[in-house]
């Protein structure tokens, strides 16, 4: 499969708790998205990559938010201290620079309890 | 944010019927894309627009968009089970800018 992975699917944690969620692109894109889902609504966009580089990162929700893709490959993003209102599904993707199209995983669920 | 909202927010048909889903937006745009996600699954992108086109078909997908009116709508053609699934309209600006989406329309076809 060369799709999008995501890794873990579903992730139960507790309130406080730093969770880290990875995301594996399609292996010749070079740039990567992270985005928020909740539920009744549509993904909301927090950070994206190209190469190794983070070219927007202000639409992160807090900053207990943080993202990295360090060798311009795979990526994480991590939460740390999380909240209940952190509970969502984060979904990752990728594309060329050159195309509008964006390919995503199949995202990881996150309950924070 | 999301600049764009679909309507209606859900939609129940027969086998075999067209489903018309619409989707308006704030500003101007590039491009806009129609993407579905079945349930607790990643979203599959469907066709793209660009803004200076009027209609775009791919399969039994219908897209036209209007830029005078910011809005856009997606037909599908003699619906299947298959096709059950949340449908986004998402804009792009620019080619550095983020897609933008709205909240979908929840399509359930009833076999």
């Amino acid at each position: 499969d060369t799709g999008v992975s995501q890794d873990p699917r579903h992730k139960i944690t507790k309130r406080g708790q730093n969770v880290t969620f990875r995301c594996d692109p399609i292996s010749e894109h070079n740039r990567l998205y992270w985005y928020r889902q909740t539920l009744g609504q549509g993904p909301e966009f927090l950070t994206y990559f190209q190469n190794e580089a983070q070219l927007e990162k202000s639409r992160l929700l807090s900053d207990r938010f943080s993202a990295e893709r360090p060798k311009g490959s795979f990526s994480t993003l991590e939460i740390q201290r999380t909240e209940q209102g952190d509970s969502a599904m984060y979904l990752c993707a990728s594309s060329l620079e050159t195309r509008w199209t964006q390919y995503f995983g199949p995202g990881t669920r996150l309950l924070v309890l | 944010s999301q600049q764009g909202e679909e309507d209606p927010q859900a939609l129940s048909i027969q086998e075999g019927e067209n489903a018309t889903m619409n989707c308006s937006y704030k500003t101007s745009i590039n491009n806009l894309q129609w993407y579905r996600q079945n349930s607790g699954r990643g979203l599959v992108h469907l066709i793209l627009i660009r803004s200076n086109e009027r209609e775009k078909h791919s399969g039994r997908l219908r897209v036209t968009l209007d830029t005078s009116k910011k809005s856009s709508s997606l037909l599908i053609t003699a619906s299947r089970a298959a096709d059950t699934a949340s449908y986004f309209c998402a804009t792009n600006s620019g080619r550095n800018t983020p897609l933008v989406f709205g909240k979908g329309t929840r399509l359930s076809v009833i076999a």
